[in-house]
């Protein structure tokens, strides 16, 4: 089973900075395998990102994704209000879906 | 536009069972489109349960919830559901239906419902 770990756990930023959020995975994933998700509180989480690089419907083009093999980062490149919240990774393989363990994004 | 709305708020009995339904509008129900479950334990991250196929009715549960788990559905309705057996303390969360969508060889989860809070509490 591929675990995923994500790290920082919490990053502490301030409105307008960069975000740089990694995942790992514990082998050799397909990049078109990786997706992120973010969760906002009391809601459902919503797609960001898919295979690895690709910005999902909506999205805006402050965020980014890229990696393959086991590492992959998703980067926000200014941090606007609306994107405090958590953010999960995600692979598949095998007909089974693993989610990592999130890294929440909070006001510094 | 695709929605899906779930249930509502459930609150069990240790040992009990509770049935989770998932209503989908929007897109051919049968088109392909598998129904994944994710639940969510307070304060937790996301842990994924299994899928159904809505057009064959074929499963596939994770390894820590076969035997306990049922996903069905209704093609009559465009409903799918998930029962969960055997209920524990541990079981509490926010229950998730999301549609899996393929793009090339990607899957991935694009459309969620609002989540479905379920209590195992005596």
């Amino acid at each position: 089973e591929i675990v995923l770990t994500q790290f920082p756990g919490t990053l502490s930023l301030s409105p307008g900075e960069r975000a740089t959020l990694s995942c790992r995975a514990s082998q050799i994933i397909r990049s078109r395998s990786l997706n992120w998700y973010q969760q906002k509180p009391g809601q459902a989480p919503r797609l960001l990102i898919f295979g690895a690089s690709i910005r999902a419907t909506g999205i805006p083009d402050r965020f980014s994704g890229s990696g393959s093999g086991t590492d992959f980062t998703l980067t926000i490149s200014r941090l606007e209000p609306e994107d405090f919240a958590v953010y999960y990774c995600q692979q598949y393989g095998n007909s089974q879906f693993t989610f990592g363990p999130g890294t929440r994004v909070d006001v510094k | 536009q695709v929605q899906l709305v779930q249930s509502g708020a459930e609150v069990k009995k240790p040992g009990a069972s509770v049935k989770v339904s998932c209503k989908t509008s929007g897109y051919s129900f049968t088109g392909g489109y598998y129904i994944h479950w994710v639940r969510q334990a307070p304060g937790q991250g996301l842990e994924w349960m299994g899928w159904v196929s809505p057009k064959t009715g074929g499963t596939h549960y994770a390894e820590n919830f076969q035997g306990r788990v049922t996903m069905t559905r209704d093609t009559s309705t465009s409903t799918v559901y998930m029962e969960v057996s055997r209920l524990r303390s541990e079981d509490t969360a926010v229950y998730y239906c999301a549609r899996e969508e393929s793009v090339d060889t990607t899957l991935m989860l694009d459309f969620w419902g609002q989540g479905t809070l379920v209590t195992v509490s005596s």
